[in-house]
């Protein structure tokens, strides 16, 4: 079956441009998240959705990203005045239940680059 | 701060060799320990995971080792190949938050033909 996808595969901006990310993520999954995978430095958590819950906006890193969940389904991760530091791989992951043994399945990412 | 130490930061073996990848957390609350494969232009993929209630847990050339007093876990490939290459992510994940998961700075890791 057709697994996590994320469009566009790459985004080359202008420092201070607004981008939006989108992810689809596996049919019937209720769990979503974005992680944010900069060199060297791992995946870090930038927010989770679970179905009509209150999302954990936790990790996001400042109050220039956001991102929304339509339907249970596509979710979009919007970045407001880019900035260089922004530039990363940007990674969404669903899974079929919000539980800790669930597997999270994830997308090939988006490359941003903030010039 | 890093939740998730993990080293080494990159790993040379030949074919054959056992390449054993280490982490370790501070965090006791964390009893979910999953290990995600890497490929270039990939999104990570789940390799194998294990629960704290057990101290070593192998699928195929796979193995996590777990030791629980000192709050370490490592994984082992053993015959590695080539096609190992790749980069690893050890993870952890507390039960009081679902599904979020604090990962590792990733390993390296080029299996020599």
């Amino acid at each position: 079956g057709a697994g996590v996808s994320q469009s566009p595969s790459n985004k080359v901006t202008e420092k201070g441009k607004d981008v939006e990310l989108r992810c689809d993520p596996i049919s019937g999954h209720t769990a979503l998240y974005w992680y944010r995978q900069s060199l060297g430095q791992g995946l870090e958590f930038l927010i989770y959705f679970q179905g009509n819950s209150a999302p954990d906006k936790s990790g996001l890193p400042s109050d220039r990203f956001s991102a929304e969940r339509t339907g249970g389904s596509v979710s979009t991760l919007t970045i407001q005045r880019t900035q260089q530091e922004d530039s990363a791989v940007y990674l969404c992951a669903s899974s079929q239940s919000p539980v800790q043994q669930e597997t999270q399945y994830f997308g090939p990412g988006t490359r941003l680059l903030v010039l | 701060q890093q939740q998730v130490k993990q080293s080494p930061q990159s790993l040379i073996v030949q074919k054959g060799g056992i390449p054993i990848i280490n982490c370790a957390y501070e965090n006791t609350a964390f009893d979910y320990f999953p290990w995600y494969q890497q490929f270039p232009g990939k999104g990570p993929a789940l390799l194998i995971a294990i629960r704290p209630d057990v101290s070593e847990k192998k699928e195929g050339r796979f193995t996590i080792s777990f030791n629980k007093s000192a709050k370490q876990f490592s994984l082992h490939i053993m015959d590695s190949q080539p096609g190992d290459s790749a980069t690893y992510f050890c993870a952890a994940s507390p039960g009081s938050t679902l599904g979020r998961l604090y990962f590792g700075r990733g390993t390296q890791l080029t299996v020599w033909p």
